[in-house]
């Protein structure tokens, strides 16, 4: 099946610092990658769907100006969580999915867990 | 009301034994149905998607009741390898390609 990664695997920041998740589709084109958030012993929310080449559609109650999402490849995708802060403390996950795959499926990336001091 | 919603659990089950868990959705523009299941602190991987007339993979069946709004898991002769947590998502065509996930079904297999 496809594969995808996500960089880092785990990060702790310290409150009001700015942090940079990357998630790449290793093996084919995403022309769509979703980022979504699970906080502990809750369900995986999306935050946002973002296409290649053009600006993300967030989830109504996500902060654009907060979590900036830029996808400037068809094999990347990046997620900034700007000024975090301990309540952005969460396990981000990130999909992909291309055209060309069976029902349009997504393919998850393995999650970056972040928490925020 | 939430859109997915599944019987957190746990759903503790004797090694051997069938257990079986629904997911009920609220939107009737639901087209397509899926089960994930999730490892703690991995991220979700794909089990079985859900068709009209249900389906089989192996000790898995998964069926799908649109008259009542509702999908279904059944993990036959459980193993303790299926302790997870079970996790159904539903996507709606007019919404794209996006996935609405319930918040899960946790499962424990004991010997």
């Amino acid at each position: 099946g496809a594969v995808v990664s996500q960089h880092p695997s785990r990060v702790i920041c310290k409150s009001g610092t700015s942090v940079k998740i990357e998630c790449r589709s290793l093996d084919f084109q995403a022309t769509t990658m979703f980022w979504y958030r699970q906080f502990p012993k809750k369900s995986l929310m999306l935050m946002a769907t973002s296409n290649e080449g053009s600006k993300a559609t967030y989830e109504q109650g996500v902060e654009k100006d907060k979590f900036l999402i830029n996808h400037a490849s068809l094999t990347l995708s990046t997620l900034t969580v700007t000024s975090a802060h301990p309540e952005d403390s969460s396990f981000y996950i990130c999909s992909a999915s291309s055209f060309f795959s069976r029902d349009n499926e997504q393919f998850f990336g393995p999650g970056t867990r972040l928490t925020v001091l | 009301r939430k859109e997915v919603e599944q019987d957190p659990g746990p759903f503790n089950v004797p090694e051997g034994a069938t257990v079986a868990f629904n997911c009920t959705y609220s939107n009737s523009a639901s087209q397509s149905f899926f089960w994930y299941r999730q490892d703690c602190r991995k991220e979700p991987k794909l089990l079985m998607s859900v068709y009209s007339s249900g389906n089989e993979d192996g000790r898995f069946t998964a069926q799908l009741n649109r008259a009542s709004q509702y999908i279904s898991l059944l993990i036959r002769d459980s193993k303790l390898s299926d302790s997870a947590t079970y996790l159904c998502a539903v996507k709606i065509k007019a919404a794209g390609n996006k996935l609405t996930f319930g918040g899960g079904t946790r499962v424990l297999v004991k010997p």
